[in-house]
């Protein structure tokens, strides 16, 4: 099966400009996950869907983030403005999600640099 | 906040030796355990997961052990190989089924040929 697609796979930017990430997760897979990964540490959730509704973005500083996946399936998320500090992997990642835990699935990510 | 942690930051083991990754979790409502292994420039790959009702599972060459009683949990890799060199991160659900998972810092695994 094809895995989970996100573009574009590199994005270099100035602080205070805007970005967007776009994902594609594995088809079938109810549930799609931003994660963003700073260099040297863990994946941190952002947000959570389950099909087009949010499940948790309590993560997400809403001020300057957010997040969309209109039709249950494609996903992106956009930053505006962007701070230096949102120099990071973004993460997406899908899972079956039927009734209970399964492993979630991972794209290659987006690094972003902000300079 | 409770957090997944690690023991180790890097492991350096001889190629056909056995490694040992260790993890400690702190909440105790955790119910899903899951290690991952992330090679530069790529995503997170699932290895293997672990319920809470299981105290073992196994994969082909790995092996994950649970001990809820202390809060650990390790991913033993059995004849470690160079393609085996990579950062590996334990994760964990803290409860429910919304399958969200709590990443730890990771530890960088170097196998010398």
């Amino acid at each position: 099966e094809a895995g989970v697609a996100q573009s574009p796979r590199y994005k270099i930017i100035e602080k205070r400009q805007s970005v967007a990430f776009w994902c594609n997760p594995i088809s079938g897979h109810a549930t799609l996950y931003w994660y963003q990964q700073i260099l040297g540490q863990g994946p941190k959730l952002l947000i959570q869907f389950q099909n087009n509704g949010v499940v948790d973005d309590s993560q997400l500083p809403k001020d300057r983030f957010s997040a969309e996946r209109l039709k249950g399936v494609d996903s992106t998320l956009k930053i505006q403005p962007a701070k230096l500090e949102d120099s990071a992997v973004y993460l997406c990642a899908s899972s079956l999600s039927r009734g209970s835990i399964s492993p979630l699935h991972f794209g290659n990510g987006t690094r972003l640099t902000v300079t | 906040g409770e957090s997944v942690g690690l023991h180790l930051p890097t492991l350096s083991v001889q190629e056909g030796d056995n490694s040992i990754i260790n993890c400690a979790y702190s909440n105790s409502a955790s119910d899903y355990f899951i290690w991952y292994k992330q090679e530069s420039g790529k995503g997170p790959q699932f290895i293997i997961d672990i319920r809470s009702n299981m105290d073992k599972r196994q994969g082909q060459r790995v092996t994950v052990l649970l001990n809820k009683t202390v809060k650990h949990l390790s991913l033993q890799i059995a004849a470690t190989q160079p393609g085996d060199s990579a950062v590996y991160f334990c994760a964990e659900n803290q409860g429910g089924s919304q399958g969200n998972l709590i990443f730890g810092k990771g530890t960088k695994l170097s196998v010398k040929p």
